[in-house]
């Protein structure tokens, strides 16, 4: 069955960058566009953006354009994500999710929490 | 980018019929999505492109809507339905997620 299994979770200093990952298994990995999401406490969800594994193009919203850096490691069918200059803002859970059957997010992973504090 | 709109919270009886509402600030064709979030877990797909329940949701879970009002229906409502539910649409770039529906029972 697919399964996404991300890193733990991470306490990191201000302007430091922190990165995750998310070990897919299950499917083949580099048929698939593997998303990010963030969650801030309390609230609602926010895309990211996504990889495709086989060519390693990716797609982001503009929120997020230099400040997360998505990559695979096609030998381990895993997906990272680094996220750079981090603020308090950043603080969150992270989840990587799945569009297997496409147009929507039908795998997630348990999701990382990234607690950005000094 | 597309705002999804959704009442905030809402409190029901067991058994009882509940619909929760998504409105698009634009057009998003059939391509919006339901899932279902307990606390302390990631977000679970129920409905995909408006109506199609997903692998394994119970038939009390049901969708509907095309085009900017969508609605996610639960008839009836169970103990374990007490969850936060968000829809998000797949048709505009970026993909985007209403603030989510905070369902409580009474």
């Amino acid at each position: 069955q697919v399964k996404l299994l991300q890193s733990g979770a991470a306490l990191v200093k201000p302007g430091a960058s922190v990165k995750m990952s998310c070990k897919a298994s299950g499917y083949t990995f580099t048929d698939y566009w593997v998303s990010w999401v963030k969650q801030s406490h309390g609230k609602s969800l926010e895309w990211i953006g996504e990889i495709y594994p086989n060519s390693g193009a990716t797609n982001f919203n503009e929120k997020f354009k230099g400040k997360a850096t998505l990559t695979v490691d096609k030998s381990t069918s895993t997906a990272y994500m680094e996220l750079s200059r981090l603020t308090s803002e950043d603080s969150a859970i992270y989840y990587c999710t799945l569009m297997y059957t496409t147009d929507y997010f039908d795998y997630w992973g348990q999701g990382v929490m990234v607690t950005v504090s000094s | 980018d597309t705002v999804l709109t959704q009442s905030p919270a809402l409190a029901v009886s067991p058994g009882e019929r509940v619909s929760i509402s998504c409105r698009a600030s634009e057009g998003v064709n059939s391509y919006m999505h339901w899932y279902q979030q307990k606390p302390g877990q990631q977000p679970k797909l129920l409905i995909y492109k408006a109506s199609n329940l997903a692998s394994g949701v119970p038939a009390r879970f049901s969708g509907s809507g095309s085009g900017t009002d969508f609605t996610l229906t639960i008839d009836p409502v169970e103990a374990d339905d007490t969850a936060t539910y968000f829809c998000q649409q797949s048709w505009n770039d970026p993909y985007t997620f209403g603030a989510g529906t905070k369902l409580e029972l009474k």
